[in-house]
């Protein structure tokens, strides 16, 4: 059983600092990683995937992956007051048709 | 627009009532699944369809059914809700299956069994 750990938060950074969000993993055999953000009340959407150890940069987004130490994070540089929701950090593994399984989310809020 | 449809968006019912939850995507893709999200508990996949006529059991599958009979569609049936089932409701769909390429929501449906 593949296990996702989030911190719940809730995070809280003032406007313009980079906020860091992490999540851990205990499934070594987990071959994709995503991102996902939701606000209140709405839908998730995505934000970022990795596949590779690594840093992948979109824009003011940055995730990281190391899978040697079984974690993936999140930096969100010149954080926004609407950057503030919820992030969902997503494993899927290769092969089986069900393997996208959610961590409970990071509550994060940008102050102005 | 692509898009994946859910209703109703809100529902309130009786304990055993039996209810449908609608999904329809646009975008052509063979893979679907059902997910309740529950505070403190994430995303939690009840039932997914690889393709027409191709169904299998997620995380949490009591109480659910599911059908896939047209590519586009994926009703969610509730046979006899009970009030631990009321939660925030996504359908969600992908091109391939659900761990390798994104997954786009539908709207939510929240739930409430009384």
């Amino acid at each position: 059983q593949k296990e996702v750990e989030q911190n719940s938060g809730p995070l809280s950074v003032p406007e313009g600092a980079i906020a860091s969000l992490n999540c851990t993993y205990s499934d070594r055999g987990s071959q994709s990683f995503f991102w996902y953000r939701q606000y209140s009340g709405k839908s998730p959407e995505l934000i970022m995937f990795i596949y590779s150890n690594g840093d992948k940069e979109d824009g003011r987004f940055t995730a990281q992956l190391n899978k040697a130490s079984q974690y993936v994070s999140l930096l969100i540089r010149d954080s926004q007051p609407s950057d503030s929701a919820t992030y969902l950090c997503a494993l899927g593994g290769s092969g089986s048709a069900r393997q996208l399984t959610f961590g409970s989310g990071t509550q994060l809020t940008v102050l102005p | 627009e692509a898009q994946v449809t859910q209703n109703p968006r809100y529902l309130i019912t009786v304990t055993g009532k039996k209810l449908t939850v609608t999904c329809s995507q646009n975008m052509n893709h063979e893979y679907m699944s059902w997910y309740r999200q529950d505070p403190g508990l994430g995303l939690r996949q009840i039932y997914y369809s690889m393709n027409v006529e191709v169904t299998d059991k997620g995380d949490v599958p009591e109480g659910y059914k599911v059908s896939r009979k047209e590519k586009r569609n994926f009703p969610l049936i509730l046979e006899s809700p009970s009030p631990n089932q009321t939660s925030l409701y996504f359908c969600a769909s992908s091109l391939r299956p659900g761990g390798t390429t994104e997954a786009f929501f539908g709207q939510g449906t929240r739930l409430t069994v009384v």
